[in-house]
């Protein structure tokens, strides 16, 4: 079974809109980390934010925001205020205790119109 | 975050050959991985580069086709081996420290594309 899925394979959003960018997982874990990363065509990843399973507030960085719903087992991304440059494929990535690993769902990519 | 450099880039090579990437981090880390990327597709891991032993590999990767080093806490190649087409793609190298709330970093990837 896959343990991060990411529903929506692209979306398009208009510029100075917010997104909502999906991701489920699935772990018997207590402990463990969810992230996401941005790889914009150039094709480095880059760290977004980060929510960790026993934080109680949801994870804020400047236009970036998490809705972490830990009963659902979901980590949806918010993107407020979209940009022309955050046109990009966005990876959400859980970290386990085993192996220290990070393990991607497939990805979303979101285009976003001016 | 750490400076992580990955060498070559990119690279155009012959099925039959090898390829070996490598990855240097400007500071020690305790965790160092290796990610394939294949077109279109997300980050899968190859295996976790161990310093100073065998590294571990995931399913479906074995050592003799992605055989890989890790002489000390800041460096680690991965070698392509016996290359063909299958193989064009990404290949990233990836830091951090250990622990399920630290973030990886990522280098910036070496394009592999199998003639």
């Amino acid at each position: 079974a896959q343990k991060i899925t990411q529903t929506q394979p692209g979306m398009f959003v208009q510029e100075k809109e917010a997104v909502t960018l999906d991701c489920t997982y699935d772990t018997s874990d207590q402990s463990y980390g969810l992230f996401w990363y941005k790889q914009p065509s150039s094709g480095e990843m880059i760290f977004l934010i980060y929510q960790g399973s026993y934080d109680e507030q949801n994870a804020t960085e400047g236009r970036y925001s998490l809705n972490f719903q830990k009963a659902r087992k979901s980590a949806n991304l918010v993107i407020s205020a979209s940009q022309l440059g955050d046109s990009a494929m966005y990876f959400c990535a859980m970290r386990e205790i085993a192996g220290n690993k990070l393990t991607f769902g497939g990805g979303t990519r979101v285009l976003v119109k001016p | 975050s750490a400076v992580i450099s990955q060498k070559p880039s990119r690279d155009i090579c012959q099925r039959g050959t090898s390829l070996t990437i490598q990855c240097q981090v400007d500071s020690q880390v305790t965790m160092m991985f290796w990610y394939r990327q294949q077109p279109g597709q997300s980050l899968t891991l190859i295996a976790t580069a161990n310093q100073g032993s065998e590294a571990t590999y995931e399913s479906g990767f074995v050592i003799d086709k992605f055989p890989i080093s890790r002489p000390n806490l800041t460096f680690s190649t991965l070698t392509v081996s016996n290359m063909s087409p299958e193989d064009s793609s990404i290949y990233l190298c990836s830091v951090g420290e250990t622990g399920h709330n630290s973030p990886l970093h990522f280098g910036n990837g070496t394009r592999l594309t199998v003639t």
